[in-house]
């Protein structure tokens, strides 16, 4: 059982070129949900979604978008990348909905800007 | 006032030891609370939830007191392994997006 997998593992970008994160899980979870992470800070929830073909918006969700074409998939775009999106950024997947269901994370994507 | 804060660390212990971690949020209507565990390079695990009977998993306590709005959490007898950080989380209810991470405490078992 693979649990939550991320895809690419590491990428290194140029300000303004675009990339697709891709988050995959095998659980048949119904919540998914993008966090990043950043030196000093707690991890920031970018985008979420309920279910197949929801999304709605986190903390951090400026010059991110998602989408949530089948329960499985779960993905993460940056249209026009800038240095501030330097981050490792952590998919995560929940059985249900509630605040007292375990994050199951994936082993997160670092992305750098140059 | 943060929503969730830590004490960063990091705390440098030796092999044996018992260590604890402390927690204080600042919204009153939370209403689940978590510790995890993050390894240095590695995503976030569950390592415990917090229950206002207070809880405890082998050498793992879990406190949690609503009216100080403060979460703690116990390592008895440390271990290399234990080495890690330790994620405070607070679910405030409402929608899913509610889940607020703090920063961690660092803790470094020494031999």
């Amino acid at each position: 059982n693979a649990g939550v997998t991320q895809t690419p593992k590491f990428r290194v970008l140029k300000t303004g070129q675009s990339m697709t994160l891709l988050c995959a899980q095998d659980m048949n979870h119904e919540y998914m949900y993008w966090y990043r992470q950043d030196p000093g800070m707690g991890l920031r929830l970018i985008h979420y979604s309920v279910g197949e073909g929801t999304t709605a918006k986190g903390e951090v969700p400026d010059g991110y978008n998602v989408s949530r074409l089948k329960k499985q998939n779960f993905l993460l775009g940056l249209e026009s990348a800038a240095p501030s999106q330097t981050s490792v950024y952590f998919c995560a997947s929940t059985r249900t909905g509630g605040g007292n269901q375990p994050q199951h994370f994936g082993d997160g994507t670092r992305l750098s800007i140059l | 006032r943060k929503e969730v804060e830590q004490d960063p660390g990091p705390f440098n212990v030796p092999e044996g030891a018992t260590v604890a971690f402390n927690c204080t949020y600042s919204n009153s209507a939370s209403q689940s609370f978590f510790w995890y565990r993050q390894d240095c390079r590695k995503e976030p695990k569950l390592l415990m939830s917090v229950y206002s009977s207070g809880n405890e998993d082998g050498r793992f306590t879990a406190q949690l007191n609503r009216a100080s709005q403060y979460i703690s959490l116990l390592i008895r007898d440390s271990k290399l392994s234990d080495s890690a950080t330790y994620l405070c989380v607070v679910f405030r209810g409402g929608s899913q997006g509610n889940l607020i991470f703090g920063k961690g405490t660092k803790l470094s078992v020494k031999p």
